[in-house]
């Protein structure tokens, strides 16, 4: 799992209750992302940021919000307004494309071992 | 739009058995291509990307993938199958072009790969 960390491993809320989810990474990486894994549906994105105080809405946004505020930290806050929130979430981070400076680079993303949330 | 097709949600194989996972793509563009294993309860890892060049593209663990623009397909290979290989395998894509969704990869469903002894 890398240098990603993702806590905590399992979480339990109730019903109309806000929770964040942490992720660091010391990686020195710019870019971050947050996904959701439902069985069968493999996974998808949430939400993801190519550098500090920036962030891009994924295909599932609704009812969720980030901040990223460091390079190393993009927490992820799953809101009442979130109607199923019960999934697995994963973290992952990459270096990002150094377009501005001509160069194509391509990098693989590196996961953090996932948070379990769990609402009732 | 970018998308990732894997057919099979189930492969089984017999240890020492060639395996295969396949995996079909669509991109505006020309595709980056990445495959990542995920054990239970665990986060992905990665095993191998193809960018350019030699369309057999060698990854960790003894993994392979060969990549075939006519077919749009990027399946993953084995020669000898083991039973510790027993994981949830994705497939993902990226459009190649320049500034294209800032680097966003998009996933299949994934593949359940089950080896027996």
């Amino acid at each position: 799992d890398g240098g990603i960390t993702q806590s905590p491993k399992y979480l339990f809320r109730k019903e109309g209750q806000n929770v964040t989810l942490s992720c660091e990474q010391n990686l020195n990486h710019d870019a971050m992302y947050w996904y959701r894994q439902d069985p069968g549906q493999g996974l998808r994105l949430i939400y993801y940021s190519q550098i500090v105080n920036d962030f891009q809405k994924g295909d599932i946004a609704e009812g969720y919000s980030v901040s990223r505020e460091k390079k190393e930290s993009f927490p992820l806050t799953v809101t009442s307004a979130q109607k199923n929130p019960t999934a697995f979430y994963l973290c992952a981070s990459s270096m990002a494309p150094a377009e501005h400076l001509g160069v194509n680079s391509v990098y693989e993303q590196y996961f953090g071992p996932g948070t379990r949330l769990t609402v009732t | 739009a970018q998308s990732v097709a894997q057919p099979e949600d189930q492969v089984n194989v017999a240890e020492g058995n060639p395996l295969t996972v396949k995996c079909t793509y669509s991109v505006s563009g020309n595709p980056y291509l990445f495959w990542y294993v995920q054990y239970p309860n665990r986060g992905l890892q990665f095993l191998l990307k193809y960018i350019t060049g030699d369309n057999l593209v060698k990854g960790s663990y003894g993994f392979e993938a060969e990549f075939n623009k006519s077919q749009t397909s990027f399946h993953l290979k084995k020669p000898s199958a083991l039973v510790s290989d027993s994981a949830l395998y994705f497939c993902a894509v990226r459009d190649a072009r320049r500034g294209s969704t800032l680097g966003r990869l998009y996933f299949g469903r994934g593949t359940q790969l089950t080896v027996w002894p």
